[in-house]
């Protein structure tokens, strides 16, 4: 069965940092692009990052480039996002997804989701 | 960037009935684009991919088509289950989301 599993959420302050973590399990964590995608509360979907199977290729939306960075290590089946110069509208459920092609090529649909952690930046 | 704009806002029907949903790109995306369901407290759930392609374990009643920029997510007759809000997207896009509400 294929899971992911999302941790390292919490409340902190703006301007400060946090590291989201996403556990795999059931399904060949190496051969998939991997994304995370947020949800600010009662609003819709944005995707914030993705990363390609090898970790050489990682893509952004503008509103996080040179604050957020994504990585991955194959040995651990974990997806990671550094959070960096948090601001209040980051506040958000961030979720890892899982892309569906696992043939290499990015197809940029999302077939397995966590059950997302929360970011909350307030002072 | 392409912008994907749904609607209508909300959707109010009776089990039983048809629902259709709609989502036009800003420009054309070929087939490239995908509907994902969430209901409240869970994560989205992945309903249709290139625009006509059922996801695994999705049942029937959905239906996707559409193709360019004008695309229609047809949920032949509503089960209890099926009322949530549902997004289209497009790569890195998605759209705002419709509401499925009963009536």
């Amino acid at each position: 069965e294929v899971q992911l599993v999302e941790s390292g959420g919490g409340l902190v302050q703006p301007g400060g940092s946090l590291r989201l973590s996403c556990a795999a399990s059931g399904f060949t964590f190496s051969s998939y692009w991997m994304s995370w995608v947020r949800q600010a509360p009662g609003k819709g979907l944005e995707w914030v990052a993705n990363i390609k199977q090898d970790g050489s290729e990682k893509y952004y939306v503008d509103s996080v480039k040179g604050r957020f960075t994504i990585s991955r290590d194959n040995a651990k089946n974990s997806l990671y996002l550094q959070m960096n110069s948090l601001r209040a509208e980051d506040t958000a459920v961030y979720y890892c997804a899982r892309d569906l092609d696992s043939s290499g090529y990015y197809s940029g649909y999302f077939d397995y989701w966590g059950q997302g952690t929360l970011v909350t930046v307030s002072s | 960037e392409i912008v994907l704009t749904q609607s209508p806002a909300t959707l109010s029907l009776s089990p039983g009935e048809r629902a259709t949903l709609s989502c036009r790109a800003s420009q054309s995306v070929s087939s490239y684009l995908a509907w994902y369901q969430q209901k409240p407290g869970q994560a989205p759930r992945l309903l249709i991919y290139d625009a006509s392609n059922r996801a695994t374990g999705i049942p029937a009643r959905f239906s996707g088509s559409g193709s360019g920029t004008d695309f229609t997510l047809t949920i032949s007759s509503l089960e209890p289950e099926d009322f949530a809000v549902y997004y289209c997207q497009q790569r890195s896009n998605f759209g705002q989301g419709t509401r499925l509400e009963i009536k």
